[in-house]
Order: C-alpha cells, then structure tokens, then sequence
C-alpha cells in the first residue's frame, strides 16, 4: 500500500475519443509522474509535474498532457485516443526528485 | 541517454533455487539503479537501489543486487526462490541525482516451480 490511488482502474474508449486519468498522491509528495506500460513492456516516462509546472517530458506527443493541482494530485489527459495507447497509465508520486511511490494504474483499452 | 538491458524475457526456477536476473546498462553519467517487482494487476514496488553508495546493495524479501562499473550490470540476486516471488521484475536507470525520472527495462517474467 503506497498511498497512491489512481481512477479509474479501468476503461474502454474509441479512437478519437478523449480520456482523463486521476492520480492523488502519497501524503507529502509534491511531484508526480506519469508512466505508460503497454503489454509485455516496461513502463515508459510520459511527463512529470513539480510544484504545478511540468518538470521534464518523456517521447509523447503533444496530445498527451497534464496537470498537477494544488493539493499535489494530478490528471493525466489523451486526446484523439488511438489503438497504440491502450496500455496501463501508471502514476507515481515523490518527495521532489526522491524514491517513486507508484499506484496500481489506470488501465486504458481503445477499441 | 540512458537505457538498460534485461538479458531473458522469462526465467523459471525451482523452489529453493538460486535467482539470478540479468541487467545490463548504458549511461553518460554516473547512473541510479533500480530494480522493481509487479505482481499480476498491480503497480511497481521498488525492491532494492544503487545511489552511488555500497555496490552491493540489499533490498526487500531477501534480494540483493551488486553494481559492477567494469561489466556495467547491476544483476538481482536471491539465493533461495520461494513460490510468492514469481512476478515480473523490472531493471531501471535514471541520471545521478535523481530517483524519479526512470527508463525500465522490458522486464523479466520469472516463474517458480515446484
């Protein structure tokens, strides 16, 4: 038990369509990140968000995009959703740059 | 830029027998290393890591790693495998300095047989 919690645990979308993805981080985490695992991969680093500022972006395109609010807790958002994003949205919160506490994912599938 | 290598896709063991899984990485810089463990429909769980300290690094449920510059591994170790240690197992690196901003590996099915 991490203290992350991630919702929805699961979803189904079509292509094209949008989806938000929530993440409430560990008490006293101030930085949260955003991993996809497609099936049988690792986890790939989509964005972190630090203090409300995004703080460092991995190899996604633009319509993948976040936000991190004030309590700390963030969203994870895809636009013009396409067949290569099903996967598990793993979100991951710390303490600055520190340890990752991860969730147990949001599990996205697009039909 | 930074990457790891899991040598074996699926490593199967006996109960009672040595776990050895292997990672390889690649670094421009002095390098954190990570190994974490993912039980079916779960998130990760950090096993062990290597923060430029002592080499030989313990972890959680009896696993230990040991960062080798020279041959530039960092390969998860158990010496006796029990049944609830089947899972996948993920190396990741990230630059010194940092602990939240990793490249994993594609990860190392491991089964435990009887």
């Amino acid at each position: 038990e991490t203290g992350v919690t991630q919702s929805p645990t699961h979803l189904i979308k079509t292509r094209g369509q949008q989806v938000t993805l929530r993440c409430s981080s560990q008490s006293g985490h101030n930085t949260v990140s955003w991993y996809q695992q497609a099936l049988g991969q690792g986890p790939q680093f989509i964005f972190q968000y630090y203090r409300e500022e995004e703080n460092g972006r991995g190899n996604f395109p633009p319509r993948f995009s976040g936000l991190q609010f004030p309590n700390y807790s963030s969203e994870l958002n895809v636009n013009a959703l396409e067949l290569d994003d099903s996967a598990l949205y793993l979100c991951a919160s710390s303490r600055d740059t520190g340890e990752l506490f991860f969730g147990e994912g949001s599990r996205l599938t697009v039909l | 830029a930074q990457s790891v290598t899991q040598l074996g896709s699926h490593v199967s063991v006996s109960e009672g027998a040595l776990v050895l899984l292997r990672c390889n990485y690649s670094s421009s810089v002095p390098p954190y290393l990570f190994w974490y463990v993912q039980y079916p429909n779960q998130g990760l769980q950090l096993l062990l890591k290597y923060t430029s300290a002592a080499t030989l690094v313990k972890g959680i449920n009896g696993f230990e790693a040991e960062f080798k510059k020279s041959e530039t591994s960092f390969h998860l170790t158990k010496p006796s495998a029990h049944m609830s240690d089947a899972a996948e197992y993920f190396c990741a690196v990230s630059a010194l300095g940092t602990a939240s901003k990793l490249t994993f590996g594609t990860g190392t099915r491991l089964q435990v047989t009887l």
